[in-house]
């Protein structure tokens, strides 16, 4: 079946600029995550949506970024005002809520800010 | 405070030797494990998860869980130079008061020298 899918794969946009990017999870998984990953570091965690429960915003950088994820499947994460420092790769996942809740990844959004 | 820890590396193993990537993690109640791979410019690849104590076989690769010591381990038998990759180890924390959330370690890389 389909896996996870983001867009676009590559944004390039100038300083102050917003984006938008979009992720759409494995039908069916009702748990979706947002994460960054700068070039050779690790995964930062930014916000997770569970099903009907109020996303855990807690990774969440500061109030330029936003995420909504409309009718339990597709979410879009918001950058508002980017700076140079949001360059990085955004990397969706989402999981299933059976018991093993194994995460798959979508292959991610390189956002580079000029 | 939901911590999942890994030796960052770079672990060097031998072509053809056992390499062996070892994870602690914080909460004793957490009940689900996984490994994922991460070559450079992609997205993690889920290659094992694990539930119950003892040992997991699958190919080349065999995922250890030791729920008393709160340990978990990958050892990857026959080395290949393809298996060089950043290795990252994930944990299904429970909630309680909250949904469930999976948190990653930081990675440990490993470099297989022919």
């Amino acid at each position: 079946g389909a896996g996870v899918s983001q867009s676009p794969s590559n944004k390039v946009t100038e300083k102050g600029k917003d984006v938008e990017l979009r992720c759409d999870p494995i039908s069916g998984h009702t748990a979706l995550y947002w994460y960054r990953q700068s070039l050779g570091q690790g995964l930062e965690f930014l916000i997770y949506f569970q099903g009907n429960s109020a996303p855990d915003k807690s990774g969440l950088p500061s109030d330029r970024f936003s995420a909504e994820r409309t009718g339990g499947s597709v979410s879009t994460l918001t950058i508002q005002r980017t700076q140079q420092e949001d360059s990085a790769v955004y990397l969706c996942a989402s999981t299933s809520l059976g018991w093993g809740r194994e995460q798959y990844f979508g292959p991610g959004t390189r956002l580079t800010v000029t | 405070q939901k911590e999942v820890e890994q030796n960052s590396g770079p672990l060097s193993v031998p072509e053809g030797a056992i390499a062996s990537l070892n994870c602690t993690y914080s909460d004793r109640g957490s009940q689900s494990f996984f490994w994922y791979r991460q070559y450079s410019g992609k997205s993690p690849e889920l290659i094992m998860s694990i539930y119950s104590n003892g040992d997991k076989e699958d190919g080349r690769f065999t995922a250890q869980l030791n729920k008393a010591s709160q340990y978990v381990s990958l050892l990857i038998r026959d080395s290949q130079p393809s298996d060089s990759a950043t290795y990252l180890c994930a944990v299904n924390f429970p909630g309680y008061s909250s949904a469930s959330k999976i948190i990653f370690g930081s990675g440990t890389r490993l470099s297989i020298r022919p």
